[in-house]
């Protein structure tokens, strides 16, 4: 079972950015998209976004746009999601998984990383 | 506020077979429909792909279905271990995805 590999929890406070990886097997890299969904608690699993790994292609929810940058770097093999102007309502777990496409379902997800975002 | 629907929760008795419906108006015209089960802690896992299709090594105790505007996953012959959030996903005209508020499964 192919597994990413996300980086640890942060805390940052409102108004900071946070910048969160996602390390992929090193083959077909770029065959792949990578989207991010984020859990804040007791609320549903929300999806923020995909970016393709061949092409630089991103989509972003209407809710984080503006704030999110999705990106990926083919020579380390790794999705990267930064948001910021963090605010309380950001914390959250966040995951990160990889498709073929934006629109299909996907069994290859990472472990999660939490973030909580307090003064 | 999510735009796909789905009942807050839902119950049923181990060996019974229970349904979960996801309504939204994108859910009649989409053929990618997705259902995720997930646990606190955990990674939400693959349960349907494209609409009805499973994924290898799911229970083919779960299958999936769609009529008009409503993608339904039906559970039968419940299993304690089925207790868990049970999500879809729909992919949007406007090129993003939507999540289901998602639905609780309780085995009384």
């Amino acid at each position: 079972q192919v597994q990413l590999v996300q980086s640890g929890a942060e805390v940052k406070k409102p108004g900071a950015s946070v910048k969160v990886s996602c390390k992929a097997p090193d083959n077909s890299f770029s065959n792949y998209g990578f989207s991010w969904v984020r859990q804040a608690p007791g609320q549903g699993l929300e999806w923020m976004g995909w970016v393709s790994a061949h092409t630089g292609y991103t989509s972003y929810a209407q809710n984080v746009r503006g704030r999110v940058t999705m990106t990926t770097d083919t020579s380390t093999t790794t999705a990267y999601m930064e948001l910021r102007s963090l605010r309380p309502d950001d914390t959250a777990v966040y995951y990160c998984s990889r498709s073929t496409s934006i629109a299909i379902g996907t069994d290859v997800w990472g472990q999660g990383t939490p973030v909580t975002v307090s003064s | 506020q999510s735009a796909l629907t789905q009942p807050a929760s839902v119950s049923g008795s181990p060996g019974q077979s229970i349904t979960i419906s996801c309504t939204g108006t994108n859910i009649g015209i989409d053929k990618y429909v997705s259902w995720y089960q997930h646990r606190p802690g955990k990674a939400p896992k693959l349960m349907i792909y494209d609409v009805a299709h499973r994924p290898s090594g799911v229970s083919d105790r779960f299958s999936g279905s769609k009529s008009g505007n409503t993608a339904s996953l039906t559970i039968s012959g419940l299993q304690a271990e089925d207790e868990a959030d049970y999500y879809c996903t729909s992919y949007a005209i406007t090129a993003t995805v939507l999540f289901g508020g998602g639905t609780k499964l309780t085995v009384l």
